[in-house]
């Protein structure tokens, strides 16, 4: 059984720069979160999305946008990078509508900023 | 004040003891509270996932949760040295996946051999 995987596993890009990261979430799963993890601190969590629309978001600015697919991967799109969005990027997948199922996470894309 | 407190740690105890893991939040909405595992260059690992206030036990761990002082604990007994790692606690109001969790930083434990 897939858990989630997450690609790619490392990324350089310089500022002002956009980028793509993608999601496939654990078989059978829908729902797909998406957290930011800077050094030393806990997950910050960026937005969800749940048929093929956002349906939470955390405190991001709108340069962090996002898509889910009808087979329920996703991406994570973020523009015009500054410093700051070094970070590990972390995506997680859930069973929507069922609360005894918690969120499980994959091992991240390593985002640097130069 | 953020939301959830917990110590970063590092916090270094020997092999065999039992290892005791806090953390505290402020908001009352919180019901979900989960402890992750998290290794060097890996994503966290779910360990417990509890529903509101009482114990929960699953091998040598054990979830504590009392909502009426907002603080929960992990209890880790007879630690082993692959026990070493950060242990992040996560929070919700909505079960399951519905919900956007909020973490604590996260503390970094270390089992002496």
């Amino acid at each position: 059984d897939a858990g989630v995987t997450q690609s790619p596993t490392h990324l350089i890009k310089t500022r002002g720069q956009q980028v793509t990261l993608r999601c496939s979430p654990k078989s059978g799963h829908d729902t797909v979160s998406w957290y930011q993890q800077a050094l030393g601190q806990g997950p910050q969590f960026i937005f969800q999305y749940y048929e093929e629309e956002e349906r939470q978001r955390g405190n991001f600015p709108d340069r962090f946008s996002g898509h889910q697919f009808p087979n329920y991967s996703s991406e994570l799109n973020v523009n015009a990078l500054l410093l700051g969005d070094s970070a590990l990027y972390l995506c997680a997948s859930s069973l929507a509508d069922s609360s005894n199922q918690p969120q499980h996470f994959g091992d991240g894309t390593r985002l640097s900023i130069l | 004040q953020k939301e959830v407190e917990q110590d970063p740690g590092p916090l270094s105890v020997p092999e065999g003891a039992i290892v005791s893991l806090n953390c505290t939040y402020s908001n009352s909405a919180f019901q979900y509270f989960m402890w992750y595992r998290q290794y060097s260059r890996k994503g966290p690992e779910l360990l417990m996932y509890t529903y509101s206030s009482g114990n929960k036990e699953d091998g040598r761990f054990t979830a504590q949760v009392d909502k009426s002082s907002k603080y929960i604990s992990l209890f880790i007994r007879d630690s082993q040295p692959s026990d070493s790692a950060t242990y992040l606690c996560a929070m919700s109001a909505v079960g399951g996946g519905a919900d956007g969790l909020t973490f604590g930083k996260g503390t970094h434990l270390i089992i002496q051999p």
